[in-house]
């Protein structure tokens, strides 16, 4: 099936600073990725939908100039954590929609961020 | 407003013994359906789904799902669990191009 790498796995760095994480398609071309922020113990929340060459589309109640994303190419996106504060810890996870098999989303490992 | 519910929080079940989880949706037409599985600090990864066609759908690892339009439900059962099981599950639906939407997740525990 189709892979997305997410990386890093894990980061802790202390507030204020910034923090990138990487999503990649490895064997296929994804025209959109999407990015979660996943809470302890509860389910994913969307965050924004990131379209290949065009502005990201956010959720409601999330800050763009917080997350910034950037996807650049057909397979890869990166979703930036400006300006973290502890309340931004959580778990990142991204995922790619695979245009050749209709519809379905396949998801990267996630990032589990911790501020300090 | 669009939803997926999943009724329950904890299911425990003995290893060897059937499992089914409960999935029930809320749209305004039959949407795509998917379960996912969350293995502890890990991604999503993709059971099965059910875009059309045939309303038993079989899965990786054993699983299979059944899609009943009456009851507006999609529930995965698997006929005999291993304790590799033990996860988070997620039921999930889309309507084409549109975003996914998740049920609350089911924690799967299995006893020895």
């Amino acid at each position: 099936g189709a892979v997305v790498s997410q990386h890093p796995s894990r980061v802790i760095c202390k507030s204020g600073t910034s923090v990138k994480i990487e999503c990649r398609s490895l064997d296929f071309q994804a025209t959109t990725m999407f990015w979660y922020r996943q809470f302890p113990k509860q389910s994913l929340m969307l965050m924004a939908t990131s379209n290949e060459g065009s502005k990201a589309t956010y959720e409601q109640g999330v800050e763009k100039d917080k997350f910034l994303i950037n996807h650049a190419s057909l397979t890869l996106s990166t979703l930036t954590v400006t300006s973290a504060h502890p309340e931004d810890s959580s778990f990142y996870i991204c995922s790619a929609r695979d245009y050749r098999t209709e519809n379905i989303q396949y998801f990267g490992a996630g990032t589990r961020l911790s501020v300090l | 407003a669009q939803s997926v519910t999943q009724p329950d929080i904890h299911i425990t079940v003995s290893e060897g013994a059937s499992l089914e989880l409960r999935c029930n949706y809320s749209y305004g037409a039959t949407p795509y359906l998917f379960w996912y599985v969350q293995s502890p600090g890990q991604g999503l990864q993709l059971l099965l789904k059910y875009f059309s066609g045939d309303t038993l759908v079989q899965g990786i690892k054993g699983f299979e799902a059944e899609f009943k339009r009456s009851q507006s439900s999609f529930n995965l059962r698997k006929p005999s669990v291993h304790w590799s099981d033990a996860a988070e599950y997620f039921c999930a639906a889309m309507n084409r191009d549109d975003k996914i939407i998740f049920g609350k997740g089911t924690r799967l525990h299995i006893l020895p």
